[in-house]
């Protein structure tokens, strides 16, 4: 099947330093992406959309200016966690979905559990 | 808008008893219905899905019925495992292809032996 990985699986900052994470589709090509953010206990929550070659779009909350989504090729995209603060503490999950006539569903990658300190 | 309402739990079971997760929709058009289990510490992955009405999809002993009528696509098992103990969420995307998932709120599901 297809396959989806993150990168890092979890990372530990200090609060006000920036943190990048990965997200890349293995064997298929993904024109879209999305990041989640999952609190303890508790469904996950779609934070943008990211195509490829063109501006994330956000959902309603989330700041673009502190999520930075790059999605800069075809099996890559990175979301970039700004001045990150305690309350940035999550597990953030990505997921990728084949061009629109492919497979209709979308492949999650393990997650990236960041905790800022 | 689209929204996916499951039964809140944890649910608790005896190594081979049955499992049923009641799983209720609401959506404005056409939906495609899934399953995600997420095991401690890991990322989401597909059980099942469906994607029209009085589909059934069926995963690993797991199934589940699009029921329109009654906007519903309930999880079971007939014998459940130690390993099934996992969180289980429910989602829907609005027709097939290229759509975002809404997720339930998940169901964590805890089997002793």
């Amino acid at each position: 099947g297809a396959v989806v990985s993150q990168h890092p699986s979890w990372v530990i900052c200090k609060s006000g330093t920036s943190v990048k994470i990965e997200c890349r589709s293995l064997d298929f090509q993904a024109t879209t992406m999305f990041w989640y953010r999952q609190f303890p206990k508790q469904s996950l929550m779609l934070m943008a959309t990211s195509n490829e070659g063109s501006k994330a779009t956000y959902e309603q909350g989330v700041e673009k200016d502190k999520f930075l989504i790059n999605h800069a090729s075809l099996t890559l995209s990175t979301l970039t966690v700004t001045s990150a603060h305690p309350e940035d503490s999550s597990f953030y999950i990505c997921s990728a979905q084949p061009p629109a006539g492919g497979m209709d569903e979308q492949f999650f990658g393990p997650g990236t559990r960041l905790t800022v300190l | 808008g689209n929204s996916v309402t499951q039964m809140e739990g944890p649910v608790t079971l005896s190594e081979e008893a049955f499992l049923t997760i009641n799983c209720t929709y609401t959506a404005t058009g056409y939906p495609s219905l899934f399953w995600y289990v997420q095991y401690p510490g890991e990322g989401l992955q597909l059980l099942l899905k469906a994607t029209k009405a009085d589909d059934k999809g069926s995963n690993k002993g797991f199934e589940a019925t699009y029921r329109k009528e009654t906007t519903s696509f309930h999880l079971e098992k007939g014998s459940v495992q130690v390993s099934d103990s996992a969180v289980y969420f429910c989602a829907l995307t609005e027709g097939s292809g290229y759509s975002t998932l809404t997720f339930g709120k998940g169901t964590m599901l805890l089997v002793s032996p």
